[in-house]
């Protein structure tokens, strides 16, 4: 089975252009997440979807970052307009949540993000 | 206070030493806590979950958790230089839907020859 799939793998932008990274969860996994990783802090959530919906975007830095899920298998996570303390690696993640006291979160390979 | 704490590292360990990786969280209604695995480059990947106070074990690796200290670790036993990674914990609080994860920063092992 295919894991979780993100594109691109890498993005060089000037600042100030817009960034869409993409997101293909795992198939039958319900809940999808994103995040940021960078070396000053760690690895940040984003924000996080289940069934869809958006659950708890607090993590979201600013209005220029925005997130959709419009269907099961694909997300997008967008910043409009980008800048350069926003290069950083993205994640996506994605689990199925069943109600157990954890389930795990299968991590794409991440989006390598540089704004010039 | 950081809601999860790692010694950030790096962490030196000989090969076949025991490696010792330790976490503190703040949230007192934590649930469950991983440890996940990140090589350079790479992405993080789970090797071991714990949620009743004690010791659990999975081949080399072994989780402790106490929660009365809001403190857990992780032991890797016969440490092999493919253990060379950073190590981030997670720790989920209480949420009604779904598992959100609050990573530390991680902590780098460096096992050597």
């Amino acid at each position: 089975d295919a894991g979780v799939i993100q594109s691109p793998r890498h993005e060089v932008t000037e600042m100030g252009q817009e960034v869409t990274l993409r997101c293909k969860p795992i198939s039958g996994h319900n809940s999808l997440f994103w995040y940021r990783q960078t070396m000053m802090r760690g690895l940040e959530l984003l924000i996080y979807f289940n069934n869809n919906v958006p659950i708890d975007d607090s993590g979201m830095p600013e209005d220029r970052f925005s997130a959709k899920m419009p269907n099961a298998s694909f997300s997008t996570l967008k910043i409009q307009p980008s800048e350069p303390r926003d290069s950083a690696v993205y994640f996506c993640a994605s689990s199925a949540n069943r109600g157990a006291s954890y389930n795990e979160q299968f991590f794409g390979p991440g989006t390598r993000l540089t704004v010039l | 206070q950081k809601e999860v704490e790692q010694n950030s590292g790096p962490l030196s360990v000989p090969e076949g030493a025991i490696a010792s990786l330790n976490c503190t969280y703040s949230d007192r209604g934590s649930q469950s806590f991983f440890w996940y695995r990140q090589y350079s480059g790479k992405s993080p990947e789970l090797i071991m979950f714990i949620y009743s106070n004690g010791d659990k074990e999975d081949g080399r690796f072994t989780a402790q958790l106490n929660k009365a200290s809001q403190y857990v670790s992780l032991l890797i036993r016969d440490s092999q230089p493919s253990d060379s990674a950073t190590y981030l914990c997670a720790v989920k609080g209480w949420t009604g839907t779904a598992s959100k994860l609050t990573f530390g920063t991680g902590t780098r092992l460096q096992v050597t020859l």
